[in-house]
């Protein structure tokens, strides 16, 4: 089993519509959680980080619920920009620094 | 941008031969992170250096190794490489080795034929 598991998609959003997935996680020692954005052929970029509490970043919406083991990210008013592969990261802390990738969740935001 | 910069972009290599990547941190990271993302798949961890020493291994075989130098810029290398080597390698930089906040680089494209 995977330590990091995320359907892949795709997820086919209309614009200005909301969309969101999950993301599950295998290990309890997990600490830190991420949400990462990947443009076909391009590097990972930060999107936000996932706090205890649930955070809000514009239209963005990280859950973390440790009990279920799972994150979340919703996105409201889906733009034709926000079409990507999504990639959901933890960090450990018996391995800090080695941050664990699921293998993404494309979304693709139509006209 | 990140202020990460790997070289080169693109590379394409014979089965069996020796691969050299770079990587140059963001100034002031002190952390080198290197990944390997095959088609398809999310990045997977190779290895870390902190301050010129290794600091965490993934599942990679030893013909993968690495360096860190004083100015924290770090490099890659790849012995007798396989088909199955060929994927995007990413290099994350740091501050400090928890890595709560990495950036990439563009990434190298290396293709082995």
């Amino acid at each position: 089993r995977k330590e990091v598991e995320q359907d892949p998609g795709p997820f086919n959003v209309p614009e200005g519509a909301t969309v969101a997935f999950n993301c599950t996680y295998s290990n309890s020692a997990s600490q830190s959680f991420f949400w990462y954005r990947q443009d076909c052929r391009k590097e990972p970029k930060l999107l936000m980080s996932v706090y205890s509490s649930g955070n809000e970043d514009g239209r963005f919406t990280a859950q973390l619920n440790r009990a279920s083991q799972y994150i979340s990210l919703l996105i409201r008013d889906s733009k034709l920009s926000d079409s990507a592969t999504y990639l959901c990261v933890v960090n450990r802390m018996d391995s800090w620094g080695k941050l664990q990738f699921g293998a993404g969740t494309q979304v693709v935001v139509t006209p | 941008e990140t202020g990460v910069t790997q070289s080169p972009t693109h590379l394409i290599k014979t089965r069996g031969q020796q691969v050299t990547l770079r990587c140059s941190s963001q100034s002031g990271h002190n952390t080198v992170s290197w990944y390997q993302q095959a088609l398809g798949q999310g990045p997977q961890f190779i290895f870390q250096y902190y301050r010129e020493e290794e600091n965490g291994r993934g599942n990679f075989p030893p013909r993968f190794s690495g360096l860190q130098f004083p100015n924290y810029s770090s490099e890659l290398n790849v012995n007798a490489l396989e088909l199955d080597d060929s994927a995007l390698y990413l290099c994350a930089s740091s501050l400090g080795s928890s890595n709560t906040e990495a950036f990439f680089g563009q990434g190298t494209r290396l293709t082995v034929v």
